[in-house]
């Protein structure tokens, strides 16, 4: 079975900051490995989504992220964030070449300070 | 096309009663899958269906819970004789078996259910 663990239920950082939202997965097998943001009262958005091929992935709104095989990570980073960026953040595991669902972490809190 | 739509948004109910949700996915799209989050939880998988086959079930998805797609379009899930522990936002999504964007789910913008 798979498996994802957000380590930071929240996190605070302060606007033009950077921040990372850290991601570790559990998986026997290939998984494609996403990133979904959350904003109050809505559903979920596809951030970016890494399948194969380059380990450096850049989404929407300025984020990316890196996949580390030997750690089993999936950090999402943002050089700057502004006050829009202020959400949930849900990193996501789905078995490589197997349609089958998507396994969801608890989610990531970022409050961007003033 | 307007995305993965459900309805309604939001539904209060008494314990005991029983409640309807509608999840029309984007056209096409051969995947329906729902969803439960409570607050401050990750969406927590309950069911899938490829077409009007519904290929698994979660153990989350007890007896009072039943979900139908009957002609592989819109899907209906249904709860029966409602518990406070029901109180939760339930997600839809759907994507295509074949495609650019077969590997990405689509999200609709939740039902939130309160029991009272």
């Amino acid at each position: 079975a798979q498996s994802v663990t957000q380590l930071d239920s929240q996190v605070p950082v302060f606007e033009e900051a950077p921040v990372e939202l850290r991601c570790n997965y559990s998986s026997s097998v290939s998984v494609y490995l996403f990133w979904y943001v959350q904003y109050p009262n809505q559903g979920l958005q596809l951030l970016l989504k890494y399948l194969s091929g380059s380990t450096l992935v850049k989404g929407i709104n300025g984020f990316e992220a890196e996949f580390n095989k030997s750690q089993t990570s999936f950090h999402l980073r943002k050089p700057s964030v502004h006050i829009s960026d202020t959400a949930e953040y849900f990193c996501a595991v789905s078995v490589m070449n197997r349609d089958d669902k998507i396994i969801f972490g608890k989610g990531t809190r970022l409050h961007i300070l003033p | 096309d307007t995305g993965v739509s459900q309805d309604p948004r939001h539904k209060i109910t008494k314990r005991g009663q029983n409640v309807t949700f509608r999840c029309d996915p984007i056209s096409e799209h051969n995947r329906l899958y729902w969803y439960r989050q409570t607050l401050g939880q990750g969406p927590e998988f309950l069911t899938y269906f490829q077409n009007e086959a519904q290929l698994e079930k979660s153990r989350l998805l007890s007896d009072r819970f039943s979900a139908e797609r009957p002609k592989g379009s819109f899907s209906t899930l249904e709860i029966q004789r409602t518990e406070q522990g029901d109180s939760a936002m339930y997600l839809c999504a759907s994507k295509p078996t074949k495609g650019a964007t077969n590997t990405e789910a689509f999200f609709g913008q939740g039902t939130r259910l309160t029991v009272v």
